[in-house]
């Protein structure tokens, strides 16, 4: 059955630098998402990606995010320089339209 | 924005009973999820039920979306089912997850 994938499955960086976070959603699925879980805390939605564009994004989505899908299969996350309050799980989904999303293992990413 | 609450909070049950898990929004949504998040992280897709009725195995969920709620039944409870339960709504392609619900099974 198809998946979505995520990579680094952790990922551990000092404050300030970059990081790129990678999926590869499923391959006929036209809609693509991140989210983010600070640890024992809810799921909470960063961005929606339809057509090459940002369909939705939320208030913790601001400038120092981005996302790419700079070829016919990959999805990106940027952050441009890291916080200690980046330090969460990043989880990206796909889904074919407006119905079932489909979440990727997630990537551990731990500020410090 | 929506408001998405569930209940209970937590939930700890005896192997092989059932349990009733809820949610309710605050707004009207054009698709709702159900996801159980096991101990390993990975969140898992039970079911999209924006309206209606569905039942998977020991599983079913309804959503009443006309007064904006939802409701997990888990019957015969088995230790594989700890976890976190959440329900997740959307309206455009924005989703909301509730809090979850935390269900610890005792064998």
């Amino acid at each position: 059955e198809p998946e979505v994938t995520q990579t680094p499955s952790h990922q551990v960086t000092q404050m300030g630098q970059e990081v790129i976070l990678r999926c590869v959603p499923i391959s006929n699925h036209l809609y693509f998402y991140w989210y983010r879980q600070i640890l024992g805390q809810k799921v909470e939605f960063l961005v929606s990606f339809y057509n090459n564009e940002i369909s939705e994004k939320s208030e913790i989505f601001d400038d120092q995010f981005s996302v790419e899908r700079p070829d016919g299969s990959n999805f990106t996350l940027k952050i441009r320089s890291t916080k200690l309050e980046d330090s969460a799980m990043y989880f990206c989904a796909s889904s074919i339209g407006v119905e079932t999303q489909y979440f990727g293992p997630g990537t551990r990413l731990l500020v410090l | 924005g929506i408001q998405v609450e569930q209940s209970p909070p937590d939930l700890i049950l005896q192997e092989g009973a059932n349990s009733t898990l809820r949610c309710n929004f605050s707004d009207s949504v054009n698709n709702l999820q159900w996801f159980h998040q096991n101990p390993w992280g990975q969140l898992i897709n039970l079911f999209y039920i924006p309206s209606g009725t569905k039942q998977n195995g020991r599983l079913s969920a309804t959503t009443v979306a006309t007064e904006r709620y939802s409701l997990l039944y888990i019957s015969s409870s088995q230790t594989t089912d700890s976890g976190v339960y959440f329900c997740a709504v959307g309206k455009g392609f924005k989703t909301i997850f509730g809090a979850g619900t935390r269900l610890f099974v005792k064998a």
